[in-house]
Order: structure tokens, then C-alpha cells, then sequence
């Protein structure tokens, strides 16, 4: 069964903080992706990596970075952390060689800023 | 880039009830049609989708119809049941080793 985890469900963060979202597989799924999702607009991507030390915009990635260290982890990081960035977060893992084209999500973080 | 529509936003139905969600796409080049659901509080997990060259998919209660022509897919569910209250997101791709590009969710209840 494949596992994405995500470093935490529920997050307060102040204005002007630096956030680090963690997101973690454990099947050696090259492509990772994170989304927000917020009432309304359904899930909207933010970034994507093919590769470790890769990655690509989606779109809505102001406000945003990324890093891929490591296959099984992708972090999402909001440098300077804002109120209209409150949201739910969420991670999304597949292999692009397999049969099936399924993502795989995280159960999400919801990060509220203050 | 895709620009991507369901519809309707919000469906109610009665249990025993079939249940049509449709998604209109854009681009052409678009050759893979999931269909998603969440659960309130739960992460989106794929339920059914098919590929260009398929025009139609079963599995038990759900079917996935595909109209290449007209740019559009829908979602069916036969026979309705309270567990089948969620939200729906289809997710139109023309690369599907890279990003979905999801529609904004369709909420169907089924009241029993």
C-alpha cells in the first residue's frame, strides 16, 4: 500500500513566519506534487517535481518554494507566510512508469495564518 | 493552459437514485480522464478513469463515459448510496506522468 504522509494535520503560523510543509512516500514514486485546496476552487497546484533536485511551476506558485532533496520527501515552503495563504495543503505522489496514472495524497495540512 | 468545468457544482439525490456528474475540457491534446473522490475530512483517492482510446468504463456501480469530440466526460453512479456522498473532481490530463488539472468539485448528497 502506498503511504504519503505529511509532518503535520493542523498548523498556526504568525505573519511574516517562515513554514515548512513536509510531505514523505514510501514508494519510490518519482513524481511529487503540492496543492492547495480551498473551498470553491477545488485543488490548484502549486509544485510539482519529476526528479530529485527538480522542479517545476504549477499555477500558483507566488509565494512559494520548493525542495527535493530526496526522492521520498518534497517540502513545500512558504518563505514569508501571509494570511490569504491559509489553507489546506496537500501532497501527491505517482510513478509515471506504472500501469496506472493514480495520485497518491497526503492527508493534508491545514495551515491557518494569523 | 486546461481550462476545466463540472457540472453541476452541487448535486442531492434520494438513495437508489443515478447520480451524472460532467466535465468539460479544453485542450485537445488531453488523452486521460480520472475521476476523484473525498470524503469530508478524508484525501482525495482515485475512483475510476480511462483513457483516449477507450470511449466508456465500468467497475460495479460507477462508469466513466467519454466524449473526445465534444471535449467532455462524465461521471455516473448507479443505484446511489449514503456512502456515496463526497465530492467529485475530475482531472483532465494530457501528460499523465506530470501534473491533473482538477475541476473545482461537485458535492453529491444522497439522502437516504
Amino acid at each position: 500500500d502506498v503511504k504519503v504522509t505529511q509532518s503535520s494535520r493542523y498548523l498556526v503560523k504568525r505573519t511574516g513566519e517562515k513554514v515548512f510543509l513536509e510531505c514523505v512516500q514510501d514508494m519510490d514514486h518519482e513524481n511529487m506534487f503540492w496543492y492547495r485546496q480551498d473551498p470553491g476552487l477545488g485543488l490548484r497546484l502549486i509544485y510539482f517535481s519529476y526528479d530529485v533536485k527538480m522542479k517545476e511551476k504549477g499555477d500558483i506558485p507566488e509565494g512559494y518554494s520548493v525542495s527535493r532533496e530526496k526522492k521520498e520527501r518534497f517540502s513545500l515552503i512558504l518563505e514569508s507566510a501571509s494570511t490569504n495563504q491559509t489553507s489546506m495543503y496537500l501532497c501527491a505522489s505517482m510513478s509515471p512508469g506504472s500501469s496506472y496514472n493514480e495520485q497518491f495524497f497526503g492527508p493534508g495540512t491545514r495551515l491557518t495564518v494569523l | 493552459g486546461e481550462n476545466v468545468e463540472q457540472h453541476p457544482s452541487t448535486l442531492s439525490v434520494q438513495e437508489g437514485d443515478s447520480a451524472v456528474i460532467k466535465c468539460t475540457y479544453s485542450d485537445s491534446a488531453s488523452n486521460y480522464f480520472p475521476w476523484y473522490k473525498q470524503e469530508l475530512g478524508k484525501r482525495p483517492q482515485l475512483i475510476i478513469d480511462i483513457r483516449s482510446n477507450v470511449g466508456e468504463k465500468k467497475d460495479q456501480r460507477i462508469a466513466v463515459t467519454l466524449n473526445k469530440t465534444a471535449k467532455h466526460f462524465s461521471l455516473h453512479i448507479t443505484e446511489t448510496q449514503p456512502e456515496d456522498s463526497a465530492v467529485y473532481f475530475c482531472a483532465p490530463s494530457s501528460n499523465s506522468g506530470y501534473a491533473l488539472n482538477f475541476g473545482k468539485g461537485t458535492s453529491l448528497l444522497v439522502t437516504p
